[in-house]
């Protein structure tokens, strides 16, 4: 099975702060990574998905990229709306496996 | 607008089967670019995926849950379920259902989610 392990766990910034949360697998995944941010009490929401494809209507500030084993999620200017949990998801013959997510807290 | 609904108990036996169906209205089940699937949330956790399934019925389940799981599809109500047999209160989570469009394997519409708490 792929595990993907994040880092930070917790991040703590400031409005304005440019931000970057890091995602590796544990074997070659292509560029089949997604990512996601979820809010307390909501379902996850798309952001990214082929490592650096950017969902219909998400913000620009909203970046991704990698391939193979390492893959990053970058917030170039973190907006009071971006306080949040952030999670990527590798595909792999059928397969799903989550990080075990990312908060970004206020500092 | 595309939207899934999931429906079933909130409360559910040790032991016992947990079953969950999620209606999808706004589009077709029946649709060759999707899949389907579950993915589920302990209370304070992460994220974990348990399966998914395509309209034909061909399914994919998660390794570790594979020998309790059984996702169904049924194309005549526009709507798949999910079966967990044997529950523990490990299986105690929020659980979502998802339309997955094969060509990019994503989450990209969700569902609100329901908790299923497993107590005696």
């Amino acid at each position: 099975d792929i595990q993907m392990t994040q880092s930070p766990s917790t991040l703590s910034a400031s409005v304005g702060d440019r931000v970057t949360i890091t995602c590796r697998a544990s074997q070659s995944i292509s560029s089949w990574l997604a990512w996601y941010q979820q809010k307390p009490g909501k379902a996850p929401k798309l952001l990214i998905y082929k490592a650096s494809s950017l969902e219909s209507g998400v913000p620009s500030r909203f970046s991704g990229s990698g391939s193979g084993t390492e893959f990053t999620l970058t917030i170039s200017s973190l907006q009071p709306d971006d306080f949040a949990t952030y999670y990527c998801q590798q595909y792999n013959s059928f397969t799903w496996t989550f990080g075990q997510g990312t908060k970004v807290e206020i500092k | 607008q595309l939207q899934l609904q999931e429906s079933g108990p909130g409360l559910v036996k040790p032991s016992e089967t947990l079953s969950l169906t999620c209606t999808v209205s706004g589009g077709s089940i029946s649709s060759s670019s999707y899949y389907w699937g579950w993915i589920r949330q302990p209370p304070g956790k992460g994220l974990e995926w348990i399966g998914s399934i395509y309209y034909s019925g061909s399914t994919y389940y998660n390794p570790s849950l594979k020998s309790r799981v059984t996702i169904s599809v049924d194309t005549s109500k526009n709507q798949f379920s999910l079966k967990l047999s044997s529950v523990t209160a490990a299986d105690t989570a929020v659980y979502y259902c998802a339309r997955a469009p094969r060509n990019i394997a994503v989450a990209d519409y969700w569902g609100q989610g329901t908790l299923v708490t497993v107590s005696s």
